[in-house]
């Protein structure tokens, strides 16, 4: 099946530094990866759905200055969260699909990467 | 809006126990309903969907069946396994919000030997 793999798998950083989280579709080629964020105990809630070579799409109130969103291949997406503080903590995962964000289309998840900032 | 509520967990059952994770929504329209589990240390997978009413999805001996006049997707296994301990997301898929997968809290789910 289709394989999504994320790196780090964790990182802890100190608060005033930047982040960044790969996240790579191993076997196929992802037109459209998204990235979330999960509180503990709570939903996934979508930051960002990004298509290869342009601009990525930012929900309602996450800070596109703040979560850098890179989708350069169509194989790799990055995440960088810049001048990390504590409230960023949190667990990210990303996802990817083989076409366009749409009715039909399937995403894989990555395993997810937890951030601590200190 | 749309939005999903799911049990909370943790749900703890000794293997071979009947399952019941009871999933409810809120949608305009007529979302597709969906069930992702993801075991420990790997990325969320899909485990069933239904896109209509009174659709059943099934997968690996997990079922739900797409209740409109309840509004529900609680999901069901009849014997459950050690190897079925996971994380158990319900979500929904709408085209007023876009298709994007909103998406429940989670259930963990516990099967003691």
């Amino acid at each position: 099946g289709a394989v999504v793999s994320q790196h780090p798998s964790w990182v802890i950083c100190k608060s005033g530094t930047s982040v960044k989280i790969e996240c790579r579709s191993l076997d196929f080629q992802a037109t459209t990866m998204f990235w979330y964020r999960q509180f503990p105990k709570q939903s996934l809630m979508l930051m960002a759905t990004s298509n290869e070579g342009s601009k990525a799409t930012y929900e309602q109130g996450v800070e596109k200055d703040k979560f850098l969103i890179n989708h350069a291949s169509l194989t790799l997406s990055t995440l960088t969260v810049t001048s990390a503080h504590p409230e960023d903590s949190s667990f990210y995962i990303c996802s990817a699909s083989p076409g366009l964000a749409g009715v039909g289309e399937t995403q894989y998840f990555g395993p997810g990467t937890r951030l601590l900032v200190l | 809006g749309n939005s999903v509520t799911q049990m909370e967990g943790p749900v703890t059952l000794s293997e071979e126990a009947f399952l019941t994770i009871n999933c409810t929504y809120t949608a305009t329209g007529y979302p597709s309903l969906f069930w992702y589990v993801q075991y420990p240390g790997e990325g969320l997978q899909l485990l069933l969907k239904a896109t209509k009413a009174d659709d059943k999805g099934s997968n690996k001996g997990f079922e739900a069946t797409y209740r409109k006049e309840t509004t529900s997707f609680h999901l069901e296994k009849g014997s459950v396994q050690v190897s079925d301990s996971a994380v158990y997301f319900c979500a929904l898929r709408a085209g007023d919000s876009n298709y994007q997968l909103i998406w429940g809290a989670g259930t963990k789910l516990i099967i003691k030997p």
